[in-house]
């Protein structure tokens, strides 16, 4: 079955650039879309079709997909930006349709 | 404004069953397909369950396959997720959530999420 391979964590000093990663067998065929999670909250919508972003996300938050791993980047890191992140997909030759990867916790030194 | 409010979590034993509902506001419900999402303690999100626009249309985890029956109510803004047989790995927080589109895609809008205890 498909996965999405995220790391465990990341770390990065305010107002450098984040890189968020999410591996998977040629996901770049696919749809990628990211959500960011505040302890206690529900998941926000930050980038979806690889590369859009709703209405209200801060530029600042941006998306890319190519070959084998799809990316999320921050940039110009603040504190409020720290929260698990979570890839996701549709993957209709799998029986489990809608994959998330395992989530990043982006820490903000 | 845009809005899912879930209802129906709770403290249920194993084997038991509990319907959860979840009425969308603030946008036009029939044109959106929706999902729901749930988050064991501490744990990822996992997609449990989704229904396109044509609620022929239903598909669920391989997890939640056969116990959990997944119904939309277009006149009521609202969606049910029927669970039976719960076991006790199905304990969680569940979230309805709105897809982008009128097929399972994107989640652009979340409930508050509703905690189902599965324990004796």
């Amino acid at each position: 079955s498909y996965v999405l391979t995220q790391p465990p964590s990341v770390s990065v000093a305010p107002g450098q650039t984040a890189t968020v990663t999410c591996g998977g067998n040629n996901i770049g065929s696919k749809s990628v879309h990211w959500y960011q999670q505040k302890p206690g909250q529900a998941p926000v919508l930050v980038v979806y079709d690889d590369s859009d972003r709703p209405s209200g996300i801060p530029e600042r938050f941006s998306g890319s997909n190519s070959g084998n791993t799809a990316t999320l980047t921050i940039s110009r890191v603040e504190a409020g930006d720290e929260a698990d992140y979570y890839c996701q997909v549709w993957d209709s030759s799998s029986d489990h349709y809608v994959l998330f990867g395992g989530g990043t916790k982006l820490t903000v030194l | 404004e845009v809005q899912l409010l879930e209802s129906g979590g709770g403290l249920v034993q194993p084997g038991g069953s509990l319907r959860l509902s979840c009425a969308g506001s603030g946008f036009t419900f029939s044109t959106y397909a929706m999902s729901w999402v749930r988050q064991a303690p501490g744990k990822g999100l996992e997609w449990v369950s989704g229904i396109s626009v044509r609620a022929g249309s239903t598909y669920y985890a391989d997890s939640v396959k056969g116990r959990f029956t997944f119904s939309r109510d277009n006149s009521k803004n609202t969606v049910y997720l029927q669970m039976n047989s719960l076991r006790a790995e199905d304990t969680a927080v569940y979230y309805c959530a709105k897809n982008v589109r009128g097929s399972i895609d994107a989640f652009d809008i979340w409930g508050q999420g509703t905690m189902v205890t599965v324990s004796s």
